[in-house]
């Protein structure tokens, strides 16, 4: 258990819809960072938060957005929803801005 | 941009076999450089970095080194159990302000008892 906790563990939704993924980063761990792995684009880089403020973006939809809460916890939303936005999706966190980053066991999210 | 390519597999051997799984990286500078493992149905575990040319990671019985002048940072295990079928990533991360990671495409182990 790496202690970085998501939820929900999987979700299912329609095309054009919006939901919200929630990850808890570990005690004391002020970055956090998502990232998104599908079959075609493998694991890749969405978008860093740290102590509250957006760090970099990477290969980020502008369809999705995200933020990172006074208490640590950050949200991943994906809006208007495309069949090709089904993937597993992981939250990292770490200390600071040092690179060992502890995953979470990710929201797979599957859009009909 | 900074890449990470590895052997895809999927690879699969008898238990007690050797493995190795070959990283090659393209970046400009130094980046750290890790091994991360999936097993099924779970998240990403790191099993090793390191940081430096030269340095070795090891953990579990798994080995690599970080070999600047051939850029690569393969990983080794002499003698692998049923236990550590699972996915192996490749990946590498600060060269910039933000550590993100870059992932490799992932090999896929399964050892045969």
């Amino acid at each position: 258990d790496s202690g970085v906790t998501q939820t929900p563990k999987h979700l299912i939704t329609a095309t054009g819809q919006r939901v919200t993924l929630r990850c808890s980063p570990r005690s004391g761990d002020l970055s956090v960072y998502w990232y998104q792995q599908s079959l075609d684009q493998g694991l890749q880089f969405l978008i860093q938060y740290y102590n509250g403020e957006e760090r970099a973006k990477g290969n980020i939809l502008e369809r999705f957005s995200a933020q990172q809460f006074p208490d640590l916890h950050s949200e991943l939303n994906l809006s208007s929803l495309e069949l090709g936005d089904s993937a597993l999706y992981f939250c990292a966190s770490s200390v600071t801005d040092n690179n060992e980053q502890f995953f979470g066991p990710g929201t797979r999210l599957t859009v009909l | 941009g900074d890449s990470v390519t590895q052997m895809e597999g999927p690879v699969t051997l008898s238990e007690e076999a050797f493995l190795t799984i070959n990283c090659t990286y393209t970046a400009t500078g130094y980046p750290s450089l890790f091994w991360y493992v999936q097993y099924p149905g779970e998240g990403l575990q790191l099993l090793l970095k390191a940081t430096k040319a030269d340095d070795k990671g090891s953990n579990k019985g798994f080995e690599a080194t970080y070999r600047k002048e051939t850029t690569s940072f393969h990983l080794e295990k002499g003698s692998v159990q049923v236990s550590d079928s699972a996915v192996y990533f490749c990946a590498l991360s600060g060269l910039s302000n933000d550590y993100k990671l870059s992932f490799g495409a992932g090999t896929t182990v399964t050892v045969r008892a």
